[in-house]
């Protein structure tokens, strides 16, 4: 079955350093990837979609890579925030939207 | 633009018991998505709706779980009877005809004792 995994439950960074989190998929080929945000007690907000046929896209301070070699989407937030701290859900496009379990990110002062 | 609107926020319930949600998408959107999400896990998708038409409803809990989307605007969830492990958050979500971005509600938080 089609499956998305999000390495790291939980990840500690320091304000000001990038923060990468991970995402794998297997035995698929999804047609486009998503990253959202989610806040407690919130519904997941759309960040960035990068399509099979893209290898990065940025806005602002994020970046996005897709690499369907290694079945691997990057997700880079550049100059971290304490702001910036939620948890962040990959999600993989066949027919429908499979979400990881999420990256739960603290940036701390 | 308003966002999209779901109600009750909160709803304890006791097992065997029935409850309903409901959603309204945002103004104009064609498709809407009711989610499962369970404490610690990603949303799953319920149930999929292209204006009042059934997309996919290949994960709903038939036996349990019913959907509609009247006139193709605002929808209703309803679990009958319910068991404990129902407890999650059910997220509705929309978008815009051959959009690929989804936009969620706040959830309603369904407690099931």
């Amino acid at each position: 079955s089609q499956k998305i995994e999000q390495n790291s439950e939980a990840l500690n960074i320091q304000e000001g350093k990038t923060a990468t989190l991970t995402c794998n998929y297997t035995n698929y080929s999804p047609a486009y990837l998503q990253w959202y945000r989610q806040d407690p007690g919130r519904g997941p907000v759309f960040l960035l979609l990068i399509r099979e046929n893209e290898k990065e896209k940025r806005k602002e301070r994020l970046k996005v890579t897709f690499d369907t070699t290694l079945k691997q989407s990057l997700f880079h937030i550049t100059a971290s925030q304490p702001a910036d701290s939620a948890t962040y859900l990959c999600a993989s496009y066949t027919d429908k939207l499979i979400f990881g379990t999420g990256t739960r990110l603290q940036v701390f002062p | 633009e308003a966002g999209v609107a779901q109600s009750p926020r909160y709803k304890i319930i006791e097992k065997r018991q029935s409850v309903a949600f409901w959603c309204n998408p945002i103004s104009g959107h064609a498709t809407l998505y009711w989610y499962q999400q369970i404490l610690g896990q990603g949303p799953k998708l319920l149930i999929q709706f292209q204006n009042n038409g059934v997309v996919d409803d290949s994960q709903l809990p038939k036996d349990r779980f019913s959907a509609e989307r009247l006139k193709g605007v605002d929808s209703t969830l309803k679990i009958q009877p319910a068991k404990l492990e129902d407890s999650a958050v059910y997220l509705c979500a929309s978008s815009g005809a051959y959009q690929e971005t989804q936009y969620f509600g706040p959830g309603t938080r369904l407690l099931v004792l």
